[in-house]
């Protein structure tokens, strides 16, 4: 069973920093496209980033880049977020996804998506 | 940016009914178009990819259809497990972005 599974989230000051974890399973790790997206409360949900299979492509949007550290350790089967200089904006709830391969259309989606970890950033 | 717009949320409809989402892009995604099911407290599900496919698992209930800037997104015949929001998303390019989200509400 294809499974991800996040964890690390916590309330932090503003101006703090947290590590996001994502344990994958049922499939092979390396083999795979992995992104982060967040969903603020009643938002709709927001890319933050993605990392090719080997680790050596690698995206995010504007708002997080200089502050959020995607990286992967394919032989733990791991997918990591380090996020630094957090603001209240931030707060969210934080999933890791499968894919996307934007390649071809029929790849460039997600199809397996962890349960969520919450992050509050709040002094 | 990409912006992705769909259809007016909340959508009011009864347990039977047929049931059209629609997204728009603001620019065209030729068919990299993707729409995910989100219920609450959940984790967003894929149901359709490239526009048309259907994920697999899910019911053939469900349809999408269109390209370039235009895509819907049908619930042929609702069901109780259906009432959730609706998310279209586009991976032409980056930043990947979603629509606002339709929520689909028992009438």
């Amino acid at each position: 069973q294809e499974q991800l599974v996040e964890s690390g989230g916590d309330l932090v000051k503003p101006g703090g920093s947290l590590r996001l974890s994502c344990a994958g399973s049922g499939f092979v790790f390396s083999d795979y496209y992995m992104s982060w997206f967040r969903q603020a409360p009643g938002e709709r949900l927001e890319w933050l980033a993605y990392i090719g299979g080997s680790g050596s492509s690698i995206y995010y949007r504007e708002s997080v880049k200089g502050r959020f550290t995607i990286s992967r350790d394919n032989s733990g089967n791991s997918l990591s977020l380090q996020m630094n200089s957090l603001r209240e904006e931030d707060t969210a709830v934080y999933y890791c996804a499968r894919g996307p391969d934007i390649v071809t259309e029929t790849t460039a989606n997600m199809d397996v998506w962890g349960q969520g970890t919450t992050v509050t950033v709040s002094s | 940016d990409i912006q992705m717009t769909q259809s007016a949320s909340p959508l009011s409809a009864s347990v039977g009914d047929r049931v059209i989402i629609t997204c728009r892009a603001s620019q065209s995604v030729r068919r990299y178009l993707n729409w995910y099911q989100q219920k609450p407290g959940k984790a967003p599900k894929l149901l359709i990819y490239a526009a048309s496919t259907l994920q697999s698992g899910v019911p053939s209930r469900f349809s999408g259809s269109g390209s370039g800037t235009e895509f819907t997104l049908t619930i042929s015949s609702l069901q109780p497990e259906d009432f959730a929001t609706y998310y279209c998303q586009q991976s032409y390019s980056t930043p990947l972005t979603f629509g606002g989200g339709t929520k689909v509400e028992i009438q």
